[in-house]
């Protein structure tokens, strides 16, 4: 069946630390995204990232669709940073935005 | 550039009552997704329009959901009647194009059905 995971579900960081999470999912996509929902909801794009690497700022991130996974990482986290992070994925054969369950990061003073 | 605009922002309304969502897409975006949220899971679409034309229903509730999309602009989602189980939140996005373009979220519309 059709399948985004991501993994950590759950992260707890130390402000000023590293983490990466990740999207793995089952098919080819046309669009992948990374979202950060933010405490009060609101969902905020962070990257649209079908292939290939992109930075913004402390975050980066990296989708090998040969290999069907995506990467974000987040540098020298910030407690803003909290929330959860989702990947969004519009698989091939589905024409179907899937969202993954989510990576819920929460960033200690 | 204005984002997506839902309201209302908050529902409360209590079982067989019926209830609406407005959403008015960014300005020039021809395709839009209303997604549907339970707590703790991610979000899960329900309709996506791409002009007026809805190209995608499979997952919306037939029995009990509707919506439309006249001119291609604006959409309405509605539930009637409403059921416990539809305590959500309803999400509405858009995108330039379909499948190859970004989607940007409004802020959702909390529904509580008591």
């Amino acid at each position: 069946g059709i399948q985004v995971e991501q993994s950590p579900p759950d992260l707890i960081l130390q402000e000023g630390a590293n983490s990466t999470l990740r999207c793995n999912f089952s098919d080819s996509v046309n669009n992948l995204q990374w979202f950060h929902q933010n405490p009060w909801g609101q969902l905020i794009n962070l990257f649209y990232i079908p292939s290939g690497t992109k930075q913004n700022g402390r975050l980066s991130a990296t989708t090998v669709a040969t290999e069907r996974y995506s990467l974000l990482y987040i540098s020298s986290s910030q407690t803003t940073d909290s929330g959860v992070y989702f990947c969004a994925v519009d698989l091939y054969n589905f024409n179907k935005f899937y969202f993954g369950s989510g990576t819920k990061l929460n960033v200690k003073p | 550039e204005a984002g997506v605009v839902q309201s209302p922002r908050y529902k409360i309304i209590e079982k067989k009552q019926p209830v609406a969502f407005w959403c008015n897409p960014i300005s020039g975006h021809n395709t839009l997704y209303w997604y549907r949220q339970n707590l703790g899971q991610g979000p899960e679409l329900l309709i996506r329009y791409e002009n007026e034309e809805a190209v995608d229903d499979s997952q919306l509730p037939k029995d009990r959901f509707s919506a439309e999309r006249l001119k291609g602009v604006d959409s309405t989602l509605k539930i009637q009647p409403a059921e416990l189980g539809d305590s959500a939140v309803y999400l509405c996005a858009s995108s330039r194009d379909r499948g190859f373009d970004e989607q940007y979220f409004g802020p959702g519309t909390r529904l509580t059905v008591t």
